[in-house]
């Protein structure tokens, strides 16, 4: 298995709403990502996690809660989220923290916030 | 500051053409650089990688791209396009920080 999958792959939420995205990889890799990307720009990294703790909080707002039950799980909880948050939300993960890993990307979740 | 710059917003070919989308970078030491594909609404795929050794490195899809340090540059190339690679390319850098960041991207649009 060389994926990383991602659930739902649309999700409309409202602004009162409690969400979650989820990611899966079977891949064996140690570190897992969430990016963020609107329209016709290039992803904005927002958390890092590393052999299942968190490593790098991009200065994301608590709205967005990221969790890693698991070497092979990724969450990202939505909260109270705003109109401007509708984006592509990517999830990835590379075989270990260190530079020379190519991240695996997976399809993404288009969240549209009304 | 340590960045990937891709001076072209959007570039347009001809289906059989050759193709090259240029990625310039500012760092001292050598860089970690990397090409991802995005067709449209979905994730983005790993062409190519750089980090050490021969310069011209071999990718998927019948990529190649060059590192050249004395003119800071890192492009993406192929000899021919086809119709399915219309999609939007980046650039990406890893400078030691170990986080991944994107150039903002080239559109690539083929015409028959």
């Amino acid at each position: 298995d060389t994926e990383v999958t991602q659930t739902p792959k649309h999700l409309v939420m409202g602004m009162t709403n409690k969400k979650s995205l989820k990611c899966e990889q079977h891949m064996g890799h140690r570190a897992m990502y969430w990016y963020k990307q609107k329209a016709k720009k290039p992803p904005e990294l927002m958390f890092v996690y590393s052999y299942e703790k968190l490593s790098i909080n991009e200065s994301v707002p608590s709205r967005f809660s990221p969790e890693c039950p698991n070497s092979s799980l990724l969450n990202l909880h939505l909260h109270a989220l705003q109109p401007e948050d509708s984006a592509l939300y990517l999830c990835a993960s590379s075989q270990d923290r260190g530079r020379a890993y190519g991240y695996t990307f997976g399809s993404g979740t288009r969240l549209t916030v009304v | 500051a340590q960045s990937v710059t891709q001076p072209d917003i959007h570039i347009t070919v001809s289906e059989g053409a050759s193709l090259e989308l240029r990625c310039n970078y500012s760092y001292g030491a050598t860089p970690y650089l990397f090409w991802y594909v995005q067709s449209p609404g979905q994730g983005l795929q790993l062409l190519l990688k750089y980090f050490s050794g021969d310069t011209l490195v071999q990718g998927i899809k019948g990529f190649e791209a060059e590192f050249k340090r004395s003119q800071s540059s890192f492009n993406l190339r192929k000899p021919s396009v086809h119709w399915s690679d219309a999609a939007e390319y980046f650039c990406a850098h890893n400078f030691g920080n170990e986080k991944l960041t994107f150039g903002t991207g080239t559109r690539l649009t083929i015409i028959p």
